[in-house]
């Protein structure tokens, strides 16, 4: 079983429409939640991120993480032609010395006009 | 403006070359990484570096090296015995080994 799963899609939704992606993950040890967006043939880009449970919200991008169901979301409101993209979750532990951040394999999201 | 440039955007790699990849930034972070990207599996730590001269492999190191000789500059270098190397590789930095980190816009290798 991988550490981070989440599903490949691709997801194919209108202009408009609230998507919401998904990861779940099995290591407790997770503290620190990220979401990267990535375009084809770039490099990822920081979307958002947040520290232990809760929800944190940026303009259209809401960051939800449930620890107790090991289970982080990020929903996208209005979504736009220009969101297509593939859509990374990534996780770090907080424990002391190295800890490595682990990667969901990416989730392709289509918007349509 | 302050960021990680990687070059060459895509490089070429003949059987039995060595190749290196170029990864620069200017934000002053300790540390850098670089990752490998395949198709279906997501991002692979290949090697890290927390501080100057210092750095350890990841998780799929065997057939590449690293230096890290200035803080700014974290070349990789695909050596022949890297069996499959085509991959997009992403080199990435952070202020320290547990903050956030940021990308550079990647280098597609392709063996010829």
């Amino acid at each position: 079983q991988k550490e981070v799963e989440q599903d490949p899609g691709p997801l194919s939704v209108p202009e408009g429409a609230i998507v919401s992606l998904n990861c779940t993950y099995s290591n407790s040890a997770f503290q620190y939640f990220m979401w990267y967006r990535q375009y084809s043939r770039k490099g990822p880009e920081l979307l958002m991120y947040t520290y232990s449970s809760g929800n944190k919200e940026d303009g259209r991008f809401t960051a939800q993480v449930d620890k107790s169901s090991k289970y982080i979301s990020l929903f996208i409101r209005d979504s736009q032609p220009s969101d297509s993209a593939t859509y990374l979750c990534a996780m770090i532990g907080m424990n002391t010395g190295f800890q490595k951040l682990v990667f969901g394999t990416g989730t392709r999201l289509l918007v349509s006009p | 403006d302050g960021g990680i440039t990687q070059s060459p955007k895509y490089l070429f790699r003949k059987e039995g070359q060595n190749v290196t990849l170029s990864c620069e930034q200017n934000l002053n972070h300790d540390a850098m990484y670089w990752y490998r990207q395949d198709p279906g599996q997501g991002l692979r730590l290949i090697y890290y570096s927390q501080i100057v001269n210092d750095f350890q492999k990841g998780d799929i190191a065997e057939g590449y090296s690293v230096s890290r000789e200035k803080k700014e500059s974290f070349p990789l270098t695909v050596t022949s015995a890297q069996k499959n190397p085509t991959a997009f590789y992403l080199c990435a930095s952070s202020i320290t080994e547990q903050e956030t980190q940021y990308f550079g816009p990647g280098t597609r290798l392709l063996v010829l």
